[in-house]
């Protein structure tokens, strides 16, 4: 089951452009992260942000979280064409066991054009 | 430097076969995670373990097993490998509801 799901599916933008994306996701969280992943790799963190925290920055990345709407956007400012990747946000949820895993959605394919 | 390494980038076996995926971090991390990634279904979680000895079952465990012996090791088993797990294998480490640091993944074709 997907506890987070982005939206657009993909984004094509030029260079220089801003580019949005979204998340939704559906019971309450402890935080949000947002993780990149270039073709064939891992993924990479980018930012976590918590329930109690309504926006934060990091470089050209902007995150800011809504959790009366659970949903959250990243933008990425004046993009590049190594902003080229696929981007996921992923949520917290308990385990059954105590543990906590964490849930990521399908992802967002972001393809910045030179 | 924090680092997540996975035994093999590229693995290819026949069904049937009994198939190990080993991950190894080193940033002394209580959590562990293995997934599977397939094109537009995203992440999907096998297993995690939280603590040695620990594991608890994520969205698709079945025809999967994992061990856990020492904190810095987790495995991956695929008892009898069949067609349909052939994917792009991700292993994860973090702290308790921390971010999580990705291995390059195993990219294993089962034929």
């Amino acid at each position: 089951s997907q506890q987070g799901e982005e939206d657009p599916q993909a984004l094509s933008i030029q260079e220089g452009e801003n580019a949005t994306m979204n998340c939704s996701y559906k019971t309450s969280i402890n935080n949000l992260q947002w993780y990149r992943q270039n073709s064939g790799r891992g993924l990479v963190h980018l930012i976590l942000i918590r329930s109690n925290e309504r926006e934060k920055h990091s470089g050209r990345l902007r995150v800011t979280l809504d959790t009366s709407k659970k949903s959250s956007s990243l933008l990425i400012t004046a993009s590049r064409a190594a902003d080229t990747a696929s981007y996921f946000c992923a949520t917290d949820a308990g385990g059954n066991t105590g543990g906590f895993k964490t849930i990521f959605g399908a992802g967002t394919r972001l393809f910045v054009k030179a | 430097d924090v680092k997540v390494t996975q035994s093999s980038r590229y693995l290819v076996k026949r069904t049937g076969e009994k198939v190990f995926l080993e991950c190894v971090q080193d940033m002394d991390h209580e959590n562990m995670f293995w997934y599977r990634q397939d094109p537009g279904l995203g992440l999907r979680l096998i297993y995690f373990s939280y603590d040695v000895k620990m594991k608890e079952k994520g969205d698709i465990p079945e025809g999967y097993s994992v061990s856990r012996e020492k904190k810095e090791r987790f495995s991956l088993i695929l008892e009898s490998a069949s067609t349909n797990q052939t994917s792009m294998y991700l292993c994860a480490s973090s702290r308790p509801r921390g971010e999580q640091y990705f291995g390059p993944g195993t990219r294993l074709t089962v034929t």
